[in-house]
């Protein structure tokens, strides 16, 4: 069963934060964030894994609710480069190798 | 460091007949995923294979099929081509609990 990601899209203007959930049903292991621009491949953002080790880029936040199996991504003072779709990617308890994605957020940042 | 490699890049093929892709991983990586994406159903798992052994599938038919071989190089087939295999076929490489690497995938057009 795929996570729910909200919202769906997003328009910032640049300087403007955002917030990115992601939500499971079932017992997570980890939660995968990455970004997608147009006709590219995804490109990693981070790792928060339970027990609370999180690993990726200096400049990305993120959070992991572990018992609620939600995740949220967190992006400050945007810039017109954080435009693309975001999708989480959640590994199961058991199956923690096989990302299961979320449908994506579309995010666009205007000047 | 080179990125994942992915070839070819673009495909066309007509129903009823055999595709192979294939993937070289990050010099180091013995991790290699294979996703589907489209834009109905998304990033779709279709399997992981770790030191020549497949670790997990996804849910697709039997047609999907993939291999590793001892330098990590992976390669995918998919037989019996139809219609709804068209997609963005992108494979992914990690190192232990890290992010993944894509490739930039493979378009696969089934006429």
């Amino acid at each position: 069963q795929q996570p729910v990601q909200s919202p769906q899209a997003v328009i910032l203007r640049e300087g403007e934060d955002a917030v990115i959930n992601c939500s499971s049903s079932k017992a997570l292991y980890s939660v995968h964030w990455y970004r997608q621009k147009h006709g590219e491949a995804p490109v990693f953002l981070m790792i928060l894994l339970k027990g609370g080790e999180q690993k990726g880029h200096d400049k990305i936040s993120a959070s992991f609710n572990e018992k609620k199996q939600q995740s949220s991504l967190y992006l400050t003072a945007s810039q017109l480069s954080y435009s693309g779709t975001y999708f989480c990617g959640t590994g199961s308890t058991g199956s923690a190798r096989q990302l299961t994605f979320g449908s994506g957020t579309q995010l666009t940042v205007l000047p | 460091k080179a990125g994942v490699t992915q070839t070819p890049r673009y495909l066309i093929k007509t129903r009823g007949q055999q595709v192979t892709l294939s993937c070289s991983p990050i010099s180091g990586h013995r991790s290699v995923s294979w996703y589907q994406q489209t834009p109905g159903q998304g990033l779709q798992f279709l399997f992981e294979y770790f030191s020549e052994t497949q670790r997990n599938k996804g849910n697709f038919p039997g047609r999907f099929s993939g291999r590793q071989f001892s330098n990590s190089r992976s390669e995918m087939n998919v037989s019996t081509l139809e219609l709804g295999d068209s997609a963005l076929y992108l494979c992914a490489s990690r190192q232990g609990d890290y992010g993944y690497t894509f490739g930039s995938g493979t378009r696969l057009t089934v006429v």
